[in-house]
């Protein structure tokens, strides 16, 4: 069982907005950790999306934005196009396990 | 850009070692935290641990006992040692490096699957 908490699926048809929510607690994002996602496309390895919340590493479309509040974040997705279609997985990190690296149980987004 | 790259055995017997080794190219290993993650088939990623370049390591206590991460600089390569293994080690394993641990993964090699099975 993963310590962040996901959809295990969402879905959108082509240029629709999709969110996908990532849960934690007071000792991970609660506990003022930042919040990282990555995608992992079909048959690749993950890619990191999102880094510190809300930003983007070079190369990635505006499309895809994060935000965090509390004990929990969020992953947007705008303009919905089929190449989004894969698996997206939040992380963030542990304070009651020495700042450990806690990964969500990923959400598979599904452009219709 | 570094690029990662995994290699070892696919099959392990029960009960026996899983060794894997990550060849970084492109820039220096140094000033690199280096970390092991891997999902097992239907499940979610499960970090393993990191070791930075100076040696200083970090692991999922659920795994502690059983994993060592080393890391060879002048060689380019960092590498995974799983003792004890079971079915339940089955899994894609992953390499990913990052120069600040708080700044998320940002290369990860293509991955390497694991079967655990006699």
């Amino acid at each position: 069982q993963s310590v962040l908490a996901q959809p295990p699926s969402v879905s959108g048809a082509p240029g629709q907005r999709v969110t996908i929510s990532c849960t934690g607690s007071s000792s991970d994002i609660g506990a003022g950790y930042d919040v990282h996602w990555y995608q992992r496309l079909p048959g690749t390895a993950p890619k990191l999306l999102i880094y510190n919340n809300n930003n983007r590493p070079s190369g990635v479309p505006d499309r895809f934005s994060g935000s965090k509040s509390g004990a929990s974040a969020s992953l947007a997705i705008s303009g919905l196009q089929a190449e989004d279609e894969a698996d997206y997985y939040c992380q963030s990190y542990d304070s009651s396990l020495n700042g450990h690296v806690v990964f969500g149980g990923g959400t598979r987004l599904t452009v219709l | 850009q570094v690029q990662l790259q995994e290699s070892g055995p696919g099959l392990v017997k029960p009960s026996e070692t899983l060794s894997l080794t990550c060849n970084v190219s492109g820039d220096s290993i140094s000033s690199y935290y280096c970390n092991w993650i891997r999902q097992p088939p239907g499940k979610g990623l499960e970090w393993i641990g990191y070791i930075y370049y100076s040696g200083s390591t970090n692991y999922n206590p659920s795994l502690k006992s059983r994993v060592i991460i080393s890391v060879d600089t002048s060689k380019k390569q960092f590498s995974l040692r799983l003792t004890s293994v079971t079915a339940a080690d089955t899994a894609v394993y992953y390499c990913a490096t990052t120069p600040n641990y708080y700044y998320g993964l940002d290369v990860w090699g293509q991955g390497t699957t694991v079967a655990v099975s006699s």
